[in-house]
């Protein structure tokens, strides 16, 4: 158990639908990752957070957006939804925003049919 | 752009040893991480290179050389349960950032 916690962990959903994705850290670390991992594929970065501000942007499509709350949890908004946003979805997080180790959690799987 | 390159797959004997390369280039170099991740399951963190060098854990070892962009992962004493994607980051340092490799399937075969 990393101590990163994702709900929910399956997500089954029809296009042009809207969901969240909900992720709490490890207890003290600060520094929060969101990833896309299509079948087979490597893991796309789409954005940072640390201590509630946005710290770095990946290939993040303008239909998503994520923020970090004062509690330190994090969410992934993902509107619009088509079947190409079919992935697991994991965060991740470190103590801080780099040069660290980070532990992800065990991911949200999500069906876009 | 930024470019991390790992063999897709390879396949290796229970208890011999196999190198996975992963070679970059990137706009800017603060370390290499190398995670594992079993299929479906969540990456594991395996080590961290920040300087040139051969750093060794256990079974597995990770090499960096930062003049030619290259990295490598050694697994030695082979087990089954080493079957799993070995994926290679770079900590592009500037704004924290990783970019990731696409991974390595790591077949390992009785």
């Amino acid at each position: 158990d990393s101590g990163v916690t994702q709900t929910p962990k399956h997500l089954i959903t029809a296009t042009g639908q809207r969901v969240t994705l909900r992720c709490s850290p490890r207890s003290g670390d600060l520094s929060v990752y969101w990833y896309q991992q299509s079948l087979d594929q490597g893991l796309q970065f789409l954005i940072q957070y640390y201590n509630g501000e946005e710290r770095a942007k990946g290939n993040i499509l303008e239909r998503f957006s994520a923020q970090q709350f004062p509690d330190l949890h994090s969410e992934l908004n993902l509107s619009s939804l088509e079947l190409g946003d079919s992935a697991l979805y994991f965060c991740a997080s470190s103590e801080d925003p780099g040069n660290t180790e980070a532990f992800f959690g065990q991911g949200t799987r999500l069906t876009v049919v | 752009g930024q470019n991390i390159d790992q063999p897709t797959e390879m396949t290796a004997t229970e208890g011999a040893i196999v190198q996975i390369n992963c070679t970059y280039q990137t706009s800017g170099f603060n370390g290499l991480f190398w995670y594992q991740q079993h299929a479906g399951e969540a990456p594991t963190f395996l080590s961290y290179n920040v300087l040139d060098g051969l750093e060794e854990k256990g079974r597995f070892s990770s090499f960096l050389s930062r003049s030619k962009g290259y990295s490598y992962l050694l697994l030695k004493e082979l087990q089954m349960k080493d079957s799993a994607s070995y994926l290679c980051a770079v900590n592009l340092g500037s704004n924290y950032q990783l970019i990731w490799g696409a991974g390595t399937k790591l077949i390992i075969k009785p």
